[in-house]
């Protein structure tokens, strides 16, 4: 069965600061990996996404993510945090199912809230 | 072009009553997915819709259920409410089943079981 893994449930930067946010995938096919971002009383909001085209993919508010098969991870990041965005960050893969196919269904990681000082 | 939307937003049930949640997807996506999230569990899949048809389900019991009309509009139903039931539901809409297609979410329907 996929798995997503996300190493840090809080993870604190400071305004300006790098924003790494990891994600590792258990996958045996190549997959679709999903990065998403929820604020509070929100529901969830598509931040990037990965279908093995470039391995560097770029989303929505000045964050990326690379896919490294070898290390089968895909860790977002953002060069300089804003206070805007401390919310909690989800990593998700596409579940391939049985056969290999692509299902409908995302399997998501634990979740990672990232706060954002001053 | 108008996001996902889902009714009611909050919602107060007693153990053993059941609760009927709905979701209106994006114009023109024929997928609906639900998902439930808890502190405990996080986001778990409960099934998906496509073109009214059950294309998949999670690991739930059959209290579970839902349905999905033909101009796309789903609802999940959960019968016999228990209190570890109390979570964040949420719907997502795609165009298609399969693929990397991404799902769009709605705000979700927070249900509260007492």
């Amino acid at each position: 069965a996929q798995s997503v893994t996300q190493l840090g449930s809080h993870v604190s930067v400071s305004e300006g600061a790098l924003v790494l946010l990891r994600c590792n995938y258990s996958s045996s096919v190549p997959p679709y990996l999903f990065w998403y971002v929820q604020y509070p009383n929100q529901g969830l909001q598509l931040l990037l996404k990965y279908t093995s085209a470039a391995t560097l993919v770029k989303g929505i508010n000045g964050f990326e993510a690379e896919f490294k098969k070898s290390e089968t991870s895909f860790h977002l990041t953002k060069p300089s945090a804003h206070m805007s965005d401390a919310a909690e960050y989800f990593c998700a893969v596409s579940d391939r199912g049985n056969y290999g196919g692509s299902q409908g269904n995302l399997i998501f990681g634990k979740g990672t809230k990232l706060s954002v000082k001053p | 072009k108008a996001g996902v939307t889902q009714t009611p937003r909050y919602l107060i049930k007693t153990r053993g009553q059941q609760v009927t949640l709905s979701c209106s997807p994006i114009s023109g996506h024929r997928s609906v997915s639900w998902y439930q999230q808890t502190p405990g569990q996080g986001l778990q899949f409960l099934f998906e819709y496509f073109s009214e048809t059950q294309r998949n389900k999670g690991n739930f019991p059959g209290r579970f259920s839902g349905r999905q009309f033909s101009n796309s509009r789903s609802e999940m139903n959960v019968s016999t409410l228990e209190l570890g039931d109390s979570a964040l539901y949420l719907c997502a809409s795609s165009l298609r089943s399969q693929g990397p297609h991404e799902q769009y979410f709605g705000p979700g329907t927070r249900l509260t079981v007492t």
